[in-house]
């Protein structure tokens, strides 16, 4: 596509259950990136994977979260046993190898009830 | 490790009034700085982008500055219109080995630019 796609674009979910977040990055960036916000507040690093690295996963906030890009395209953000904290704008971003610029998708809004 | 610091966190200002939004970095070895603009409910376009020889870029109302020996931006509005109101993120480029380049997001500027 033309653009980066999150989806859902809206999740509402009970909480304890999981819930599972699409990023598909535009075709050729080799790095991606996950960030929220929570209400109010500004973006919080979540995951960042550059190509076939290892992924710097030193935002995830517990082991409840867990991300993954597979074929260095397509990544989804999972968060087991949601809790009322995790409701927040999840949003994603690619760039190129060159880092010249950051294209975000139009995010995940995430509301755990 | 690299930080990109923003401030304020948040910003009101009255329709029409100028406004400056801060930018400080320890992002190394850098590359560029972009700002992006935030509206409500979508995802952060780029307004700018500064590259290490440039000090002043304006781009309509915003004028970015850049001062790489102090890693400091700044995204100076003029005239604020109602428009304005949005969330301003300043992006940091750096080269992170194997000729690939990591960005380091600030958590952004809440403006709201209110009649």
């Amino acid at each position: 596509g033309a653009g980066v796609s999150q989806s859902p674009s809206n999740k509402v979910t009970e909480k304890g259950k999981d819930v599972e977040l699409r990023c598909d990055p535009i075709s050729g960036h080799t790095a991606l990136y996950w960030y929220r916000q929570s209400l109010g507040q500004g973006l919080e690093f979540l995951i960042y994977f550059q190509g076939n690295s290892a992924p710097d996963k030193s935002g995830l906030p517990s082991d409840r979260f867990s991300a993954e890009r597979t074929g260095g395209s397509v990544s989804t953000l999972t968060i087991q046993r949601t809790q009322q904290e995790d409701s927040a704008v999840y949003l994603c971003a690619s760039s190129p190898r060159t880092g010249a610029e950051a294209f975000f998708g139009q995010g995940t809004r995430l509301t755990v009830v | 490790k690299n930080q990109v610091e923003q401030s304020p966190q948040s910003l009101i200002i009255l329709e029409g009034k100028n406004c400056t939004l801060q930018c400080n970095y320890t992002v190394s070895p850098f590359s560029n700085l972009r700002w992006y603009k935030q509206d409500t409910g979508r995802g952060p376009v780029s307004l700018t982008i500064m590259t290490f020889s440039e000090n002043t870029k304006s781009n309509g109302r915003y004028t970015a500055t850049l001062d790489a020996d102090t890693k400091q931006s700044s995204l100076h509005i003029t005239a604020s219109q109602l428009s304005d109101s949005a969330s301003y993120i300043c992006v940091v480029s750096a080269a992170s080995g194997a000729g690939s380049y990591q960005l380091t997001f600030g958590k952004g500027t809440k403006l709201s630019v209110i009649p």
